[in-house]
């Protein structure tokens, strides 16, 4: 079965500070990996996702996720972190193929605290 | 929360109730999805649905029941048998085409159980 794991349930950074949060997955087969996220009380955004291609992959709001297959990890990224980033990030990865529906599994999340 | 909707946005449910929780699309996507959320758990998947009239068991699909009747619509009924319904619910939506398209979330239902 496919997994996701966010090592840190938080991650503190100073705003202009380059920002990382780290996510590495579990799956049999080519993997599909995204990431969301959630402001509280809000249903989660879209921010990238990783299908094929090129390693680094560019998102909304400036973030960016680098691939790497040997570390089986796909760790979010923004070189310039905006007191507005704070919020809870979610990694997912698709998990064995259903159809037409795009069944994900998530992690637990990691909170982002910036800070001025 | 782009085009989906739920409601309502906050409920309360009496232990022995069975409750409905709405989802409606207007992103005329066909698989349709329902999360549970509690601290520190992430996300997991209750039920999703393909297309009208079909839909799947998740990870967590005990004590739930969902339909899909219309292609907008994919309500969700958490019944007495769910023994911790207290979480924050929240619906996804995905077009079709391709199995690795990304989900649309709804706002979310905060379901408390008093």
């Amino acid at each position: 079965a496919q997994s996701v794991a966010q090592p840190e349930d938080q991650v503190n950074v100073a705003e202009g500070n380059p920002l990382t949060v780290k996510c590495t997955y579990s799956v049999s087969g080519n993997p599909y990996l995204f990431w969301y996220v959630q402001y509280p009380n809000r249903g989660l955004q879209f921010l990238l996702k990783y299908i094929t291609g090129d390693n680094l992959v560019k998102g909304s709001y400036g973030f960016e996720a680098e691939f790497n297959k040997s570390q089986t990890s796909f760790h979010l990224k923004k070189p310039s972190a905006l007191v507005s980033d704070s919020a809870l990030y979610f990694c997912a990865v698709r998990g064995p193929y259903t159809g037409t529906a795009s069944k994900l599994t998530f992690g637990t999340g990691t909170r982002l605290q910036v800070t001025l | 929360d782009g085009g989906i909707t739920q409601s309502p946005k906050y409920l309360f449910r009496k232990e022995g109730q069975n409750v409905t929780l709405s989802c409606e699309q207007n992103l005329n996507h066909d698989a349709m999805y329902w999360y549970r959320q509690d601290p520190g758990q992430g996300l997991r998947l209750i039920y999703y649905s393909q297309i009208v009239n079909d839909f799947q068991k998740g990870d967590i699909a005990e004590g739930y029941s969902v339909s899909r009747e219309k292609k907008e619509s994919f309500p969700l009924t958490v019944t007495s048998a769910q023994k911790n319904p207290t979480a924050f619910y929240l619906c996804a939506s995905s077009s079709s085409g391709s199995s690795y398209n990304e989900q649309f979330f709804g706002p979310g239902t905060r379901l408390t159980v008093l």
